[in-house]
Parts: C-alpha cells; sequence; structure tokens
C-alpha cells in the first residue's frame, strides 16, 4: 500500500499561534484524508481532497493538497485549546494512517 | 444512524483465554477495517474485508482471527494472546474500499492481556 509520511511528530504551541503539519509520499496519491483523534478518543474525519491544487477550508482549519498530488497539508489559524488532539492524514484506498502529529496548546 | 459500535469497552483476558471483539455498523458501508493503536501511536492497519470478503490482512500473528459473518457485523476473535498485544482496537467502515469515502471509527475495545 501507500505510505503517507507525516511531520512534525508533536507540536506544542500557545493558544493563538498558528499550526501546521504536513504528510508527503514518494507516489501520486489519488485522494488524500485527514482525520483527528482527541486524547482518549477516536479517529474522526475532518476532510478528503481529491483534486491537485485543491484547497479547503473549515472554519479555521485550511486543508491543502500539492500541484502534484504528492503531498498535503493541515493548517490551524490561531489554535484554541479545543484543537488539541492528534492529526492523521490517511492514503487512499486501503486507509493507512501517517504517523500524525501531535498537537498540544497551553492557555 | 452513522455510528459503528463495539463491544465490549474494554475487555482483561488471560494468555490462555479466548475471547471475541465484535463491531456493527447499519450504515449500509461494505467495508469494513481492524486497526490496532499502541498508545501514542498511529492506528495500525491490521485486516480490510470488502463486500464480506477478506481483501487485505497486514501480515497479522495468526492468534487473530477476523470474521466477517454479515455486511453489517465484523468479529475479530483472539487466542493465545500476548502481553504485547494490549492496546486499543478499533474498528471502522466505510461505503467501499475503493471509493473516495470517509471511514466512521468506533470508540473501540481497549484491551489488556495479562
Amino acid at each position: 500500500g501507500q505510505q503517507v509520511m507525516q511531520i512534525p511528530q508533536y507540536q506544542h504551541v500557545q493558544e493563538g499561534e498558528d499550526f501546521t503539519t504536513y504528510c508527503n509520499s514518494s507516489t501520486t496519491l489519488s485522494n488524500i484524508q485527514w482525520y483527528k483523534q482527541r486524547p482518549g478518543g477516536h479517529p474522526v474525519f475532518l476532510i478528503q481532497l481529491v483534486k491537485s491544487g485543491e484547497v479547503k477550508k473549515q472554519k479555521r482549519l485550511t486543508f491543502q493538497f500539492g500541484e502534484a498530488k504528492k503531498n498535503s497539508s493541515l493548517h490551524i489559524t490561531a489554535t484554541q485549546t479545543t484543537d488539541v488532539g492528534t492529526y492523521f492524514c490517511a492514503g487512499p484506498n486501503d486507509m493507512r494512517f501517517g504517523a500524525g502529529t501531535r498537537l498540544t496548546v497551553k492557555p | 444512524d452513522t455510528e459503528v459500535t463495539q463491544t465490549p469497552k474494554h475487555l482483561v483476558m488471560g494468555m490462555t483465554n479466548k475471547k471475541s471483539l465484535k463491531c456493527e455498523q447499519h450504515m449500509g458501508h461494505r467495508a469494513m477495517y481492524w486497526y490496532k493503536q499502541k498508545a501514542k501511536k498511529p492506528p495500525e492497519l491490521m485486516f480490510v474485508y470488502s463486500y464480506e470478503k477478506l481483501s487485505i490482512n497486514e501480515s497479522v500473528p495468526s492468534r487473530f482471527s477476523p470474521e466477517c459473518p454479515n455486511s453489517s457485523l465484523l468479529n475479530l476473535h483472539l487466542h493465545a494472546l500476548q502481553p504485547e498485544d494490549s492496546a486499543l482496537y478499533l474498528c471502522a467502515s466505510s461505503q467501499d474500499q475503493g471509493r473516495d469515502t470517509e471511514a466512521f471509527f468506533g470508540q473501540g475495545t481497549r484491551l489488556t492481556v495479562v
């Protein structure tokens, strides 16, 4: 299956700061999905990106899919304590997850 | 109903026990997944069922035996587990394995092997 690499592994920010996590693949992806897992919870679907260069927004979250469809990013503007959790990207078809980025937010 | 229900929520079992984890969804999804998640690690894919047939087995030890009795149910039979098998076991479903649809996860079964 297609493996996606995700960085950084951890990110600690002050509330109000921005946050970005990146996923990269050595092969072209037909799509990429993003999930959030709160501490003690289960992964919850956030979004799917399909088109080259696609940008989607959900309130303070901005998701991008690279032109070559080999990389993707999730950017959170002005983090809040409710953003705490681990953000995973997942490759298509077989639902294998990246390593995840654990976000902690200091109030 | 967009729920995936897993039972039990918690399970403690000895290394000689046989137990089963259950997963149920009523969304008409035809792909179902088992994941294992250790603390501070990503979910690790174990098995994928597509249209009630096993389509992916990630070289999982035979002490884990999946079963898909019908399109709504997915079981994971456990036998002779090791303490290192202690983890959160997550079930997920999606409309179709081959199509671009989101996966819905259950709350998981937290398994402790003693």
